[in-house]
């Protein structure tokens, strides 16, 4: 069946920077595009990136534009997510999702991974 | 704060029918048909119940529907059921790649 498993989260100061990564199994991983949505404690969801199956394509929300980067290996079947300048308020439940169809950076996405908690704190 | 608007809380009583409103603007919700509805229950992950306004994905109850009307998009649970319990997020595509969620909105079922 389709996984995805979050790995990288943790407790990191302001200011520093951080690398989450998602593995995927049980589907063709290189013909599907990959998302990452955060979860603040209490708080809505919050879309924050996008990347097409083949990195043609790459999105960013506008609140964290310029502070993160989203890549993937298409050999290792791995998404990532690259956050820059830490703050507080980007303590949350990073989600990594797979996008709904194949070969099409859909504007929905199913399954989500787990997560993996992000903590910024001095 | 959220760009879509979605109420903080529902309730309803089991085989009622409960609506939850999603509200945006032209540049969202209004000018698109790419809405979407997402359930979460406590301590797990999102899981799409309606895709592309009104679309249900396989597996997902028909007692779920999506509809929209001008800036406005909602979500009706017909029948509610204990296991609908949940939190509901709404959301648009917002033009430019760019996505946009609401504040989710707690579902209780008395």
């Amino acid at each position: 069946q389709v996984q995805l498993v979050e790995s990288g989260g943790g407790v990191v100061q302001p200011g520093r920077s951080l690398r989450l990564s998602c593995a995927a199994s049980g589907f063709t991983f290189s013909r599907f595009g990959m998302h990452w949505v955060r979860q603040a404690p209490g708080k809505g969801l919050e879309w924050m990136a996008a990347i097409s199956h083949d990195s043609s394509t790459i999105t960013y929300g506008e609140s964290v534009k310029g502070r993160i980067t989203i890549s993937r290996d298409n050999s290792q079947n791995t998404v990532f997510l690259q956050i820059y300048s830490l703050r507080v308020e980007d303590t949350a439940v990073y989600y990594c999702a797979r996008s709904w169809q194949e070969l099409v950076l859909d504007s929905w996405f199913d399954p989500c991974g787990q997560g993996t908690l992000v903590t910024v704190s001095s | 704060q959220s760009a879509l608007t979605q109420p903080p809380s529902a309730s309803g009583s089991p085989g009622q029918s409960v609506t939850i409103s999603c509200t945006g603007t032209s540049n969202d919700v209004g000018g698109h048909k790419y809405v979407s509805w997402y359930q979460q229950t406590p301590g797990k992950a999102p899981k799409l119940i309606i895709y592309e306004v009104s679309k249900r994905p396989s597996g997902v109850p028909d007692r779920f529907s999506g509809s929209k009307s001008g800036n406005t998009a909602s979500l009706t649970v017909s029948g509610l059921q204990a296991e609908d319990e949940a939190d509901y997020h709404c959301s648009s595509y917002a033009g430019d790649r760019n996505l946009v969620f609401g504040g989710g909105t707690k579902l209780t079922v008395l």
